[in-house]
C-alpha cells in the first residue's frame, strides 16, 4: 500500500530554534495536510494544502505542497515549550488520508 | 462548535465483554471515519461513512462493529475482542468525502485484559 515517510523521525532542539521537517510519498496526492498529536490525544489540524506550490503560514507554522504533488514540508518557527508533540503528515489521494510515520519533537528550554 | 467528542476516554474490557464507542459532532459534517492507532504509530483508518452509509471498511475484523444512527453520531461496537485490539480508537469528521480536512476526537484508550 501506499506509504508517507517522514524525516526525521526524531528532533530534540533548544527553544527558540526553527524546525524543518519533511514528507515523502511515492505517490501522487491532491491535497495535503499537517497535523500535531499530544500523547494520549487525538491529532489536531495545522495546516492545509490544495495546490502544488502552495505555501502556507500558521503563526509560527509554515508548509508547503511540493511542485511534484509527492512530497510537503513543515517549518516551525521560534520554537517554544508547547511546541512539544508529534507532528503527522496526511496526504489526501480522493479515496482516504493517509498519515506519515510521524516526526517526535522535543523542545529544551 | 469545532469539537468532535468521543467517549468515553478509557475503556478497559474482558475478552468476553461487549462494549461501545462513542462519536459526535455538530459541525454538518457528512463523512465519519474511525482511525486505530498503535503506540508510536500513525492513525490507521478502519472505516468510513458518507451520508450516514459505510463507504470503506478496510477489511477490519467482524469482532469491530461500526454504526452510524444519525449525521452526528458514529459508535463503534466491540465483542470478543483481543488484547492486542488495546489501542487508542480515534473519531474523526470531514465536510464529506472530497474535502477530507478531518478534525479529530481525543480518542478512546482501550485495553483488552
Amino acid at each position: 500500500g501506499q506509504q508517507l515517510n517522514q524525516s526525521p523521525q526524531s528532533m530534540f532542539i533548544q527553544e527558540g530554534e526553527d524546525v524543518s521537517m519533511n514528507c515523502t510519498s511515492s505517490s501522487i496526492f491532491n491535497t495535503w495536510l499537517w497535523y500535531k498529536q499530544d500523547p494520549g490525544e487525538g491529532p489536531v489540524l495545522l495546516i492545509a494544502l490544495y495546490k502544488a506550490g502552495e505555501l502556507t503560514s500558521n503563526g509560527r507554522l509554515t508548509a508547503q505542497f511540493g511542485i511534484t504533488r509527492k512530497d510537503s514540508f513543515l517549518n516551525i518557527s521560534a520554537s517554544i515549550p508547547s511546541d512539544v508533540g508529534i507532528y503527522f503528515c496526511a496526504g489526501d489521494n480522493t479515496d482516504k488520508l493517509i498519515f506519515g510515520t510521524g516526526t517526535r519533537l522535543q523542545v529544551f528550554p | 462548535d469545532t469539537e468532535v467528542t468521543q467517549t468515553p476516554k478509557h475503556l478497559v474490557m474482558g475478552m468476553t465483554n461487549k462494549k461501545s464507542l462513542k462519536c459526535e459532532q455538530h459541525m454538518g459534517h457528512r463523512a465519519m471515519y474511525w482511525y486505530k492507532q498503535k503506540a508510536k504509530k500513525p492513525p490507521e483508518l478502519m472505516f468510513v461513512y458518507s451520508y450516514e452509509k459505510l463507504s470503506i471498511n478496510e477489511s477490519v475484523p467482524s469482532r469491530f462493529s461500526p454504526e452510524c444512527p444519525n449525521s452526528s453520531l458514529l459508535n463503534l461496537h466491540l465483542h470478543a475482542l483481543q488484547p492486542e485490539d488495546s489501542a487508542l480508537y480515534l473519531c474523526a469528521s470531514s465536510r464529506n468525502r472530497v474535502n477530507t480536512e478531518a478534525f479529530f476526537g481525543q480518542g478512546t484508550r482501550l485495553t483488552v485484559v
